[in-house]
């Protein structure tokens, strides 16, 4: 059974910082492309980042480029997302996901990141 | 940036209905396109990946279709576990990864 749990999210003041966690099984870590979703408060989906199991490559939406990074942990199966310099308009449920062919074919039930004075 | 608009926004349909949802691309995308569903508080799930290939354990009665800027998920008859969120996702070119602003199947 494929299962990935994010951790980490909770309540911010603008400005401030959040590191995400995304803790996976049941999936080749190793060979799979990672990445984050988010939705925001009555909103879409928004793709936020991506990286490549070697972490040879990161792509990341440009309203976060700059400010966010993603990194994982092999060893441990985990998947991060460091959020810096966060804005109100960060506030939104973040997903992890694995990411195979261009598609997100796993999910996780989401963290939620609330951005306010 | 490819942009997917989908319509309509919102299906008020009843169990046992059929449900077409439509997704346009602001330019040519072959068949790069994915079809999901989310419900409230769950996982968003992949339905159909390059426009027609479903998914593991996605049911018979949901298919995808088409091709260049136009596409179309249809659930053949409506169950109760079927009323959700639906979005499209291509990608080509990426990035970005751009996914359509979603269609919400209510219960009329």
């Amino acid at each position: 059974e494929v299962r990935l749990e994010e951790s980490g999210g909770g309540l911010v003041q603008p400005g401030g910082s959040l590191r995400l966690s995304c803790a996976t099984s049941g999936i080749n870590f190793n060979n799979y492309w990672m990445g984050w979703v988010r939705q925001a408060p009555g909103k879409g989906l928004e793709w936020v980042a991506n990286m490549h199991h070697d972490g040879s490559q990161r792509y990341y939406v440009d309203s976060v480029r700059g400010r966010f990074t993603i990194s994982r942990d092999n060893a441990q199966n985990s998947l991060f997302l460091q959020m810096n310099s966060l804005r109100v308009e960060d506030t939104a449920i973040y997903y992890c996901t694995s990411f195979w062919s261009g598609y997100f074919d796993n999910w996780g039930q989401g963290t939620l990141v609330a951005v306010s004075s | 940036e490819i942009v997917l608009t989908q319509s309509p926004a919102t299906l008020s349909l009843s169990p046992g209905e059929r449900a077409t949802l439509s997704c346009r691309a602001s330019q040519s995308v072959s068949n790069f396109l994915a079809w999901y569903q989310h419900k409230p508080g769950q996982a968003p799930r992949l339905l159909f990946y390059d426009a027609s290939n479903r998914a593991t354990g996605i049911p018979a009665r949901f298919s995808g279709s088409g091709s260049g800027t136009d596409f179309t998920l249809t659930i053949s008859s409506l169950e109760p576990e079927d009323f959700a969120v639906y979005y499209c996702q291509h990608r080509g070119n990426w990035p970005p990864l751009t996914f359509g602003g979603g269609t919400k199947v209510e219960i009329k």
